[in-house]
């Protein structure tokens, strides 16, 4: 596609629940990044791919996070037993190669809330 | 540990005046720099970034930022800003010894008036 494609756009969920966020990257990018945006706070990294493996996931919060990346392209960001805390805007990024060698692409995130 | 401070949470300023944007970051490491606009209901593109060479860098729509290795700074400036300007700036630095990973500041949100 175009750019990077994040689905749902918006999700409400219920405590408890799980969900999946997915992200679709710009097509022949190898590296696919998920960050988190809380209300007044800066970008926060979560997890980092190149192709389908994971060097980086030291940005998960907790065992609750996990994501997965098939194909090196598309990934799914799953969060179990949703609570309030991690109500954010989730961002995905794609590049073609390491970030500082070409510029990073960020869809328009998934909007995630907790009630 | 590694990281990223925008001391201004929101910089209000009247339309064709000067604006700086203020960016400084933990470690004197080499670094890789950049900067990134918001603009309401879009996602993250990039402005400009530093990674070699001259420390100032020109971006799009008229944005310059200038790279202090001494300060650790990386302020991002336009010499007149427009209405269509209004947008949260992110700042963002990737260390070379974890080059991958871009850490972000919290963010300013630029507003122009009329």
């Amino acid at each position: 596609g175009a750019g990077v494609s994040q689905s749902p756009s918006n999700k409400v969920t219920e405590k408890g629940k799980d969900v999946e966020l997915r992200c679709d990257p710009i097509s022949g990018h190898t590296a696919l990044y998920w960050y988190r945006q809380s209300l007044g706070q800066g970008l926060e990294f979560l997890i980092y791919f190149q192709g389908n493996s994971a060097p980086d996931k030291s940005g998960l919060p907790s065992d609750r996070f996990s994501a997965e990346r098939t194909g090196g392209s598309v990934s799914t960001l799953t969060i179990q037993r949703t609570q309030q805390e991690d109500s954010a805007v989730y961002l995905c990024a794609s590049s073609l190669a390491r970030v500082t060698n070409t510029e990073a692409f960020f869809g328009q995130g998934t909007r995630l809330t907790v009630v | 540990a590694q990281s990223v401070t925008q001391l201004d949470s929101q910089v209000p300023v009247f339309e064709e005046a000067p604006v700086e944007l203020r960016c400084n970051y933990s470690s004197s490491v080499s670094v890789y720099l950049f900067w990134y606009v918001q603009y309401p209901n879009q996602g993250l593109q990039l402005l400009l970034k530093y990674l070699s060479g001259s420390t100032l860098v020109k971006g799009i729509n008229g944005f310059e930022a200038e790279f202090n290795k001494s300060q650790t700074s990386f302020h991002l400036r336009k010499p007149s800003v427009h209405i269509s300007d209004t947008a949260e700036y992110f700042c963002a630095v990737s260390w070379m010894d974890s080059s991958y990973k871009l850490i972000f500041g919290s963010g300013t949100r630029l507003l122009v008036r009329p």
